[in-house]
């Protein structure tokens, strides 16, 4: 059975950085194809994807957020994290780490979800 | 503003027909696969469709989808008091580089 959690703060102040830990089970990410995303989505309002890491530890990242976003691996810990510096309160919702198979494929399997307000 | 284009809103009685559409460009839906998301109030996504019209298993025969064009459509049939949720579009864009989402549309069954 496939699985994602995910963790971290949540609230962190404006100005901070986020640190978010996605923990998976059922796959291995170093499997060819495998990859793990990130997607949030403020209260209300629609999915907005922000990065992907894949099993040949090449990454994508959302253009208009770049330069702010982090994603790395931990293969023999089965962990994808997502750092995310200068946090404002616009950046308010709900965090997802999700599979896919390729990278053009379907988020098949996602996580429950964390919710990280942005607050001083 | 999303990338991809939805209504903000359907609506249907039990056991109507209701179809939402999704529109993107020769970068995202024109090129590749079109996926759709059922995501129920408090919960997190689960994919409805994938490869633009397969059901992956345990989704009723209810729902499907198709694509032409730059554009593609979910269909309910059969609407049913659980249908109630936010269904999403997303494909990969060619030219961002990364997964694009519809802004999402909110189905409720009168």
């Amino acid at each position: 059975q496939v699985t994602l959690r995910e963790s971290g703060p949540a609230l962190v102040k404006p100005t901070q950085t986020l640190t978010l830990t996605c923990s998976f089970s059922g796959f291995s990410l170093s499997s060819s194809g495998m990859c793990v995303s990130w997607i949030r989505q403020p209260p209300g309002k629609a999915l907005e994807w922000l990065a992907l890491i894949d099993w040949d530890d090449d990454k994508y990242y959302r253009t208009s957020l770049q330069s702010r976003l982090t994603i790395s691996k931990d293969t023999s810990k089965n962990q994808v994290v997502l750092t995310m510096t200068n946090m404002d309160p616009m950046d308010t919702a709900t965090y997802y780490c999700a599979r896919n198979q390729r990278i053009t494929e379907a988020f098949d399997v996602w996580g429950q979800g964390t919710m990280v307000t942005v607050s001083s | 503003q999303s990338v991809l284009t939805q209504p903000p809103s359907a609506s249907g009685t039990p056991g109507q027909r209701v179809t939402i559409s999704c529109s993107g460009s020769s970068s995202n839906i024109g090129s590749t696969y079109v996926y759709w998301y059922q995501q129920l109030p408090g919960t997190a996504p689960k994919v409805l469709i994938y490869r633009n019209d397969q059901r992956p298993s345990g989704v009723p025969d209810r729902f499907s989808g198709s694509k032409s064009g730059t554009s593609a459509s979910l269909a309910i049939s059969g609407l049913r008091s659980e249908d109630e949720a936010d269904y999403y579009c997303e494909a990969w864009d060619d030219r961002l580089g990364g997964p694009v989402f519809g802004g999402g549309t909110r189905l409720t069954v009168l």
